[in-house]
C-alpha cells in the first residue's frame, strides 16, 4: 500500500525556534509536494521537490530520494507560521497526476 | 497568477435537499481537477477526478449517483451533493491541474474549501 507519513502530528514552539517537519513515503514518487493548510481550510502550495533542495524565504525543504524522506525547515518561526502543514506525493508519472496526503502536522507558534 | 475560486465557503442545507458546490479557475485552464474531502484532524481524500468535457474518474467507494460532477468547461468544475445526509457533512476543497506548472503553485491550485454541514 502507498502511504504518506507525517511527524510530528502536532509541534509547538515559541516565536524565532527553528521548526522541522518530517516527511517519509513508501515507495518511489515522481514528485512531492509540501502545502500549507491555514484555520479556515485554504491550501497553498509551498513547495514541489523530486530531488535535492529548495528554500522560499525562511522555508526549506529537502528530499533524500534513496531514503524516501523529505524535510520542511522553518527558520525564525513566527505566530503566523500557524497552521497545518502537509506532505503530498505523486506516485509515478505520465498522465497519472493524482497527489496522495499524508495526515498533516499542526504547528502552533506562541509568541 | 493560477487562482482557483470556490463558492460557497460555507453552507448549512437541510437533510434531503442538494448543495452545488463550483470551483472556477480565474486566471488559467484547468484541464483536470481533483474533489477532495477532509474530515476533521483527517488528511484529504479524493473523490474523484474530473477531465473537461469528459466523465468524471470516482475513487473507490465514492457514490457516483451521490456526488456529481460537471467539469462542462475548461475553467469551471461542479461537485452536487444530492439528497445530502448528516454524514455528508464536512470540508470539500478542489484542486485544479495548473497545466503550466509554474511557480509559485507548482501545477497544483487548491480552492479555499467549502464547509458543509447538513441539518
Amino acid at each position: 500500500k502507498n502511504e504518506v507519513e507525517q511527524s510530528p502530528q502536532n509541534l509547538t514552539a515559541q516565536e524565532g525556534e527553528f521548526i522541522t517537519i518530517n516527511c517519509s513515503y513508501s515507495v518511489g514518487i515522481s514528485a512531492l509536494h509540501w502545502l500549507q493548510q491555514h484555520p479556515g481550510g485554504g491550501i497553498v502550495s509551498l513547495f514541489m521537490l523530486s530531488s535535492g533542495k529548495k528554500k522560499h524565504g525562511r522555508l526549506i525543504a529537502t528530499i533524500n530520494i534513496q531514503e524516501k524522506h523529505s524535510s520542511l525547515h522553518i527558520t525564525a518561526s513566527h505566530p503566523r507560521d500557524s497552521a497545518v502543514y502537509i506532505c503530498a506525493v505523486r506516485w509515478g508519472g505520465g498522465s497519472n497526476y493524482k497527489l496522495t496526503f499524508g495526515k498533516g502536522t499542526l504547528l502552533t507558534v506562541n509568541p | 497568477g493560477a487562482v482557483v475560486s470556490q463558492h460557497p465557503s460555507r453552507v448549512i442545507c437541510k437533510s434531503g435537499t442538494s448543495v452545488k458546490i463550483e470551483c472556477r479557475s480565474l486566471d488559467f485552464q484547468a484541464t483536470t481537477m481533483f474533489w477532495y474531502r477532509q474530515f476533521p484532524k483527517q488528511s484529504l481524500m479524493l473523490m474523484a477526478t474530473s477531465n473537461e468535457g469528459s466523465k468524471a474518474t470516482y475513487e473507490q467507494g465514492v457514490e457516483k449517483d451521490k456526488f456529481l460532477i460537471n467539469h462542462a468547461s475548461l475553467t469551471l468544475s461542479t461537485l452536487t451533493v444530492t439528497s445530502a445526509h448528516p454524514e455528508d457533512s464536512s470540508f470539500y476543497i478542489c484542486s485544479a491541474r495548473n497545466p503550466t506548472g509554474r511557480i509559485p503553485n507548482y501545477g497544483y491550485t487548491f480552492g479555499s474549501g467549502t464547509r458543509l454541514t447538513v441539518v
